[in-house]
């Protein structure tokens, strides 16, 4: 089983949509979470933290699961600029970057 | 104001001729990290420093080795590159271990 896992997509939503991913992970042990975004051929940008009781960061909601190991990513009223690649990371001890889940927002 | 700097955006070198590339940091974080990318996949980490130990990953081949002169300043040299070295190579800076990380632009290495 890898470290990280996610689904790759592409989701395709159009404008407005809700849309969530989630990234399983192995080590029941890991302790950070974050998700990063990355536009094409551009680097990765941290957008949150994953805190066990869950966050909120305007229209993005994190959410951790301990119990199935996971962590999701909620987005809400979906701009055409949340198009990107979206990047679970979680230790294991270290740091490992999932391979990502594409996220296409059409008019 | 941008708080990891790397040099050069872009790099063309030819097979087997050494490369470097640098990586400075406004942040004073502990720990920097060398990554390399490939299209359609993970940042996949190569080594990181943190302060001045070096901790090398188990699959980094030989070919690439890195330098930590002071806090600010990390550098990756390749020694021999090959076509299959041709990537996205990141820095990326942290507090300390597991933190959150900070990354650069990138460089993207072009082997011809």
């Amino acid at each position: 089983r890898k470290e990280v896992e996610q689904d790759p997509g592409p989701f395709n939503v159009p404008e407005g949509a809700t849309v969530a991913f989630n990234c399983t992970y192995s080590n029941s042990a890991s302790q950070s979470f974050f998700w990063y975004r990355q536009d094409c051929r551009k680097e990765p940008k941290l957008l949150m933290s994953v805190y066990s009781s869950g966050n909120e960061d305007g229209r993005f909601t994190a959410q951790l699961n301990r119990a199935s190991q996971y962590i999701s990513l909620l987005i809400r009223d979906s701009k055409l600029s949340d198009s990107a690649t979206y990047l679970c990371v979680v230790n294991d001890p270290k740091l490992v970057f999932g391979a990502g889940t594409i996220l296409r927002v059409k008019s | 104001d941008a708080m990891v700097i790397q040099n050069p955006r872009y790099q063309v070198t030819q097979f087997g001729k050494p490369v470097t590339l640098s990586c400075s940091q406004t942040l004073n974080h502990n720990v920097m990290y060398w990554y390399q990318q490939k299209s359609s996949q993970a940042p996949k980490l190569l080594f990181h420093y943190y302060d001045k130990d070096f901790n090398n990953e188990a699959d980094t081949p030989d070919n690439f080795q890195s330098r930590r002169p002071n806090t600010s300043f990390c550098f990756l040299d390749i020694r021999s590159p090959g076509l299959g070295d041709a990537a996205m190579y990141l820095c990326a800076t942290s507090r300390d271990r597991n933190y959150e990380q900070y990354f650069g632009p990138g460089t993207r290495l072009t082997v011809t």
